[in-house]
């Protein structure tokens, strides 16, 4: 299958400070890219979709001014965290949907746990 | 928007017996369901997914089944193993091409 990476897989920052998250698609080109959230034993949380080239689109109730998504190229999104907290803290994972003339499927990174401190 | 639930949230099963998680969606326009194996500490991966132009689907141990009236869809794994034991999400979305909604989740524990 596809192949989608995910850096940093464990980041310690202080309160305050900004993290960025690099999610790749390593052996196809993904226009769209997904950011999702998942606290321990819970479910994955849909942040936002991320598109090549345009903005992101974001759930209702996810600050898009906090969780800044940026898609430059087609193997390449971006999730930063600004001014973290320590409520930020959680395992951010991203997915990559291949295309394809019948299906899309997707792929997961191996997700970044953040521990804002 | 799309709201996905799933039960139960945790189901223990003997070795050998089958296991049935069930699924509800909320929004008539959803026709995709996937279904992601979560092992601890790994990613999703995709094990299984029906479209709404089916209702039942069959891949070895596991099956899908789909009625789009009920808004209702459940995953049956047969002759359950230990390495069957995870965390399975159920999931729903328009075509397999848009954002998918996550089910909250459940945890199969198969004892051998």
């Amino acid at each position: 299958g596809a192949v989608v990476s995910q850096h940093p897989s464990r980041v310690i920052c202080k309160s305050g400070t900004s993290v960025k998250i690099e999610c790749r698609s390593l052996d196809f080109q993904a226009t769209t890219m997904f950011w999702y959230r998942q606290f321990p034993k819970k479910s994955l949380m849909l942040m936002a979709t991320s598109n090549e080239g345009s903005k992101a689109t974001y759930e209702q109730g996810v600050e898009k001014d906090k969780f800044l998504i940026n898609h430059a190229s087609l193997t390449l999104s971006t999730l930063t965290v600004t001014s973290a907290h320590p409520e930020d803290s959680s395992f951010y994972i991203c997915s990559a949907l291949t295309s394809g003339p019948n299906t899309g499927e997707l792929f997961f990174g191996e997700g970044s746990r953040l521990t804002v401190l | 928007g799309e709201n996905v639930e799933q039960h139960p949230s945790t189901l223990s099963v003997q070795e050998g017996d089958s296991a049935v998680i069930k699924c509800t969606y909320s929004d008539s326009a959803s026709n995709y369901f996937p279904w992601y194996k979560q092992e601890l500490g790994k990613r999703p991966q995709l094990i299984i997914d029906i479209r709404s132009n089916v209702g039942e689907k069959k891949d070895q141990r596991i099956a899908v089944t789909l009625n789009k009236t009920a808004k209702h869809f459940s995953l049956h794994i047969t002759e359950t193993q230990p390495e069957d034991s995870a965390v399975y999400f159920c999931a729903a979305s328009k075509t397999s091409y848009d954002k998918v909604i996550f089910g909250p989740g459940t945890s199969l524990s198969v004892i051998p």
